[in-house]
């Protein structure tokens, strides 16, 4: 069965600084893969996906994500962080119409 | 406005008791889900629904039940079979089963006393 894992659960940056978040997934073949951010006190929203194409896909608020078939990795960047990043980040896979989540990963950015 | 509802936002209950949470959706989505989200282990799903009257184990359903019943409602029962149930639980929905991308309502906070 698919697995995700995110290896940094709290990270904890400056403001201005740049921001790598690791996702990496255990099954090949056809996947599709998603970044979704929890701000605090706020629902789930997508921050962005790949489904195919261009593996260096951009979402909102700045943020991109490079998949790496080879590495099994989905990457998040963010080449400047803001306070306002302060969040909770997951990683999901999608599995035969199932969304599977990493464990998350929490970011803090100091002002 | 369209969404995602969750109710209640907060849940106390006594060991024993079994619990319903409620999730309706006006987004004319085809596909809902549920899931527990507990610190350090991110999103587990507990029960899935592609189509009404029909839905499917997810990776933690022991304890818990759910029915469809209406496109728009998708409702879950915690029941005192489940072992460890405090816990924030979120429902989501999308338009196709398939895509991934779903959309969450707030959340309901449930905690066993």
């Amino acid at each position: 069965a698919q697995s995700v894992s995110q290896h940094n659960h709290h990270v904890i940056l400056s403001e201005a600084a740049s921001l790598e978040l690791g996702c990496n997934y255990s099954y090949g073949g056809t996947v599709n893969l998603f970044w979704y951010v929890q701000y605090p006190g706020q629902h789930l929203q997508l921050l962005l996906k790949y489904f195919s194409g261009d593996p260096l896909v951009k979402g909102i608020k700045g943020f991109e994500a490079e998949f790496i078939k080879s590495k099994f990795s989905f990457n998040l960047r963010k080449p400047s962080v803001q306070w306002s990043d302060t969040a909770e980040y997951f990683c999901a896979v999608n599995q035969g119409g199932k969304l599977i989540f990493g464990q998350g990963t929490e970011l803090s950015v100091k002002p | 406005d369209g969404g995602i509802t969750q109710s209640p936002k907060y849940l106390f209950r006594k060991e024993g008791q079994n619990v319903t949470l409620s999730c309706e959706q006006n987004l004319n989505h085809d596909a809902m889900y549920w899931y527990r989200q507990d610190p350090g282990q991110g999103l587990r799903l507990i029960y899935y629904s592609q189509i009404v009257n029909d839905f499917q184990k997810g990776d933690i359903a022991e304890g818990y039940s759910v029915s469809r019943e209406k496109k728009e409602s998708f409702p879950l029962t915690v029941t005192s079979a489940q072992k460890n149930p405090t816990a924030f639980y979120l429902c989501a929905s999308s338009h196709l089963a398939n895509t991934g991308e779903l959309f969450f309502g707030e959340g309901s906070r449930l905690t066993v006393l």
